[in-house]
C-alpha cells in the first residue's frame, strides 16, 4: 500500500534561513507521481511541483527546489531565503495506478513557521 | 486561484443530521476528487467522480456518497453524521481519471455539534 512520511511535523525558522522539508513515500509500483502542496491558513491547497518516477533530475524554480531520489524513496523540498509568507502547511503527495481513482496519498504535513 | 469553487464555505451540523457539500470543477475537467482533512491531518480521500460514475473509493462507510452531474460539478452527502465527521472538505479537479494535476477548491469546514 501507499504511505507517505513527513517526519517533521513543525519547522521554525527566521526569515532568510534555508529550509528543508523532508518526505519519505513507499509504492509498490514503477509508475507514480509525487507532488508538494502548500495550505497557507485559508485553507486552500496550492499546487507547487509534480514530478514523476522516471525523472529523477532535481529541479529548481526561484526559492524552491526539490531533490529526489529513488534509491531512498524520499523527495525533499528546499526554500531558500525563506520569507514570512512562506509560513503555511506544507504537504508532500503520492499519486499512482496501485488503487483505482489515481488518489493522492498525503502525508500528516510539516507546519513551517518563518519569523521576521 | 484554481477555477474550482466550493459552497457553503462553513457549515454547522448537529450529530445525526445529513449535510450537502458541492464542487464546481475548473472549467475543461471532467474529474472531481473529494478529500477529507481533519485537523492537523493530511487530506484523506473519500471518492472519484469521472465522467458522472464513481471512479474509486478511499476508506469511508457507504453514509459518505456522491453525485457528478453532467456539466462535471459534483456534491458529497453525508447521512447520520457523528463527531469526527467534523472536518475541512476538499474537492479537486482535474482532466481524466490518469495522474494529471489535481486542483482544490478553497474547502468546506464541517462542524458536527
Amino acid at each position: 500500500a501507499q504511505k507517505v512520511t513527513q517526519a517533521q511535523t513543525e519547522i521554525s525558522v527566521v526569515e532568510k534561513e534555508d529550509v528543508t522539508l523532508d518526505c519519505v513515500y513507499e509504492t509498490r509500483d514503477t509508475t507514480y507521481y509525487l507532488f508538494w502542496y502548500k495550505q497557507p491558513p485559508s485553507g486552500e491547497l496550492v499546487f507547487l511541483i509534480r514530478r514523476n518516477s522516471f525523472d529523477e533530475q532535481n529541479e529548481i524554480s526561484g526559492r524552491y527546489s526539490w531533490n529526489f531520489q529513488k534509491s531512498t524513496s524520499s523527495f525533499n523540498f528546499t526554500i531558500t531565503a525563506s520569507q514570512v509568507v512562506d509560513s503555511a502547511v506544507y504537504f508532500c503527495a503520492l499519486r499512482d495506478k496501485e488503487t483505482s481513482g489515481s488518489r493522492l496519498t498525503f502525508g500528516e504535513g510539516t507546519q513551517l513557521t518563518v519569523n521576521p | 486561484e484554481t477555477g474550482v469553487t466550493q459552497s457553503p464555505t462553513h457549515l454547522i451540523k448537529t450529530r445525526g443530521q445529513q449535510v450537502t457539500l458541492r464542487c464546481s470543477s475548473q472549467s475543461g475537467h471532467n474529474t472531481v476528487s473529494w478529500y477529507q482533512q481533519a485537523l492537523g491531518q493530511g487530506p484523506q480521500f473519500i471518492f472519484q467522480y469521472y465522467r458522472e460514475e464513481e471512479n474509486g473509493r478511499g476508506n469511508f462507510p457507504p453514509r459518505f456518497s456522491g453525485l457528478q452531474f453532467p456539466n462535471y460539478s459534483s456534491e458529497l452527502n453525508v447521512n447520520a453524521l457523528e463527531l469526527d465527521d467534523s472536518a475541512l472538505y476538499l474537492c479537486a479537479s482535474s482532466w481524466g481519471a490518469g495522474l494529471n494535476e489535481q486542483f482544490f477548491g478553497p474547502g468546506t469546514r464541517l462542524t458536527v455539534l
